[in-house]
């Protein structure tokens, strides 16, 4: 079974600097990864996802994610973040259910803080 | 375009009770999952229904059930309600099982008392 590990829990930073989210999946074999936001109180919002092809993937909100195989990541980047960036912010793993399809396996989230 | 909608928004049970939460899916999307977040934690995939059959279960006992109806709306059940069910339950839909997108609801908050 897949397994996802986002490596920082909490990550602030000053608006404007660039951040960096950290994720890393456990299989080597085929795989889609995502990126989803949480705002407080709210649902998941998608980000951007890898399906295949380039291993860098544009997302909404100027986030972009490098898909790196032999590293097994998935790192997620913003070059200059917003006071509304503040959220918390899932990585998650495709896991093979029955019938071809699939369901997603999260990391514990990286809550991000954007200080003015 | 509807997005996913959950209802009710809140609510709170006391242990031993039962709950139904409800998920309207995404207008042409056929496959629905639920997932439970509880606090501090990513969601955990609980089942998902595809054409009104269940299509998949995560680690959960079997007090979780659920419904797909003919319109692919869900209802996610849960009987015996114990203290460590309270968390926030999230529906997903998607176009088909094998499509790779998923659209989530904003959640209901079930607190067990």
């Amino acid at each position: 079974a897949q397994s996802v590990t986002q490596l920082d829990s909490q990550v602030p930073v000053f608006e404007e600097a660039p951040v960096e989210l950290r994720c890393n999946y456990s299989s080597s074999v085929s795989v889609y990864l995502f990126w989803y936001v949480q705002y407080p109180n709210q649902g998941l919002q998608l980000l951007l996802k890898y399906l295949s092809g380039s291993t860098l993937v544009k997302g909404i909100n100027g986030f972009e994610a490098e898909f790196n195989k032999s590293q097994t990541s998935f790192h997620l980047r913003k070059p200059s973040v917003h006071i509304s960036d503040t959220a918390e912010y899932f990585c998650a793993v495709s896991d093979p259910i029955q019938g071809g399809s699939e369901k997603l396996v999260f990391g514990k989230g990286t809550k991000l803080t954007v200080n003015p | 375009e509807t997005g996913v909608t959950q209802s009710p928004t809140h609510l709170i049970k006391t242990r031993g009770q039962q709950v139904t939460l409800r998920c309207s899916s995404q207008s042409g999307h056929n496959t629905v999952s639920w997932y439970q977040q509880a606090l501090g934690q990513g969601p955990q995939f609980i089942f998902q229904y595809y054409r009104e059959e269940e299509n998949g279960r995560g680690n959960f006992p079997p007090r979780f059930s659920g419904l797909q109806f003919p319109n692919y709306s869900s209802e996610l059940n849960v009987n015996a309600l114990e203290l460590d069910d309270s968390a926030l339950y999230l529906c997903a839909s998607r176009r088909d099982r094998g499509t790779s997108e998923q659209y989530f609801g904003p959640g209901t908050r079930l607190t067990v008392t």
